[in-house]
């Protein structure tokens, strides 16, 4: 199976700071990769798929970035809506494994 | 407007059985692959089953393969999960997943139901 690992695992910041998350993948896995959102008690939310594509509705803030094994989800100036959990999913093979999480926490 | 909506979860024993069942709408059921992934309390995701829409190829994750079935009856618009053998370690909050893909798989996930919770103990 390909793991997927992020980092940090949470991080602190401040409404219009500039955030950074990591994903590694175990193997190469081309630009076959989504980042989701999820908040305390509700499902997921897709924002980005396939390494840099922005989903449609999603505010341009959000970005993402890199191929192979290494790949980033930037938010260029966080909102108050932006703090909730980030994940990272690779969909190169079956099973389609996702990063561990990133708690986003208001500072 | 796209919903998927799962149902069937609850309180069942360890080796116990049941059948999640997720009702779509808003879209041609039949066309999408669907996925259901599960979350542990207090945990991350995780990838249980797939399948394509038109059925023919499904997908399991190692630890629930033998155990768990999926299916879909589209003239229902109807994703199930047979869950047998239950296992403490199945506990979670199942969620369905739609693919973004039409007629075609990409495996991302662009619309999710609110989950049912699954509680394995005795």
């Amino acid at each position: 199976d390909i793991q997927m690992t992020q980092s940090p695992s949470s991080v602190s910041a401040s409404v219009g700071d500039r955030v950074t998350i990591t994903c590694r993948a175990s193997q190469h896995i081309r630009t076959w990769l989504a980042w989701y959102q999820q908040k305390p008690g509700k499902a997921p939310k897709l924002l980005i798929y396939a390494a840099s594509s922005l989903r449609s509705g999603v505010p341009s803030r959000f970005s993402g970035s890199g191929s192979g094994t290494d790949f980033t989800l930037t938010i260029s100036s966080l909102q108050p809506e932006d703090f909730a959990t980030y994940f990272c999913q690779q969909a190169n093979s079956f099973p389609y494994t996702f990063g561990q999480g990133t708690k986003l926490e208001i500072k | 407007e796209v919903q998927l909506l799962e149902s069937g979860g609850g309180l069942v024993q360890p080796g116990g059985s049941l059948r999640l069942s997720c009702v779509a709408s808003g879209f041609p059921f039949s066309s999408y692959a669907m996925s259901w992934v599960r979350q542990a309390p207090g945990k991350g995701l995780e990838w249980v089953s797939a399948i394509t829409g038109s059925g023919g190829s499904t997908y399991y994750a190692d630890s629930v393969k033998g155990r768990f079935t999926i299916s879909r009856d589209d003239s229902k618009n109807t994703l199930y999960l047979q869950m047998n053998r239950l296992r403490a370690e199945d506990t979670a909050v199942y969620y369905c997943a739609k693919d973004p893909t039409w007629y075609s798989s990409s495996w991302y996930l662009d619309y999710w139901g609110q989950g049912t919770l699954v509680t394995v103990s005795s």
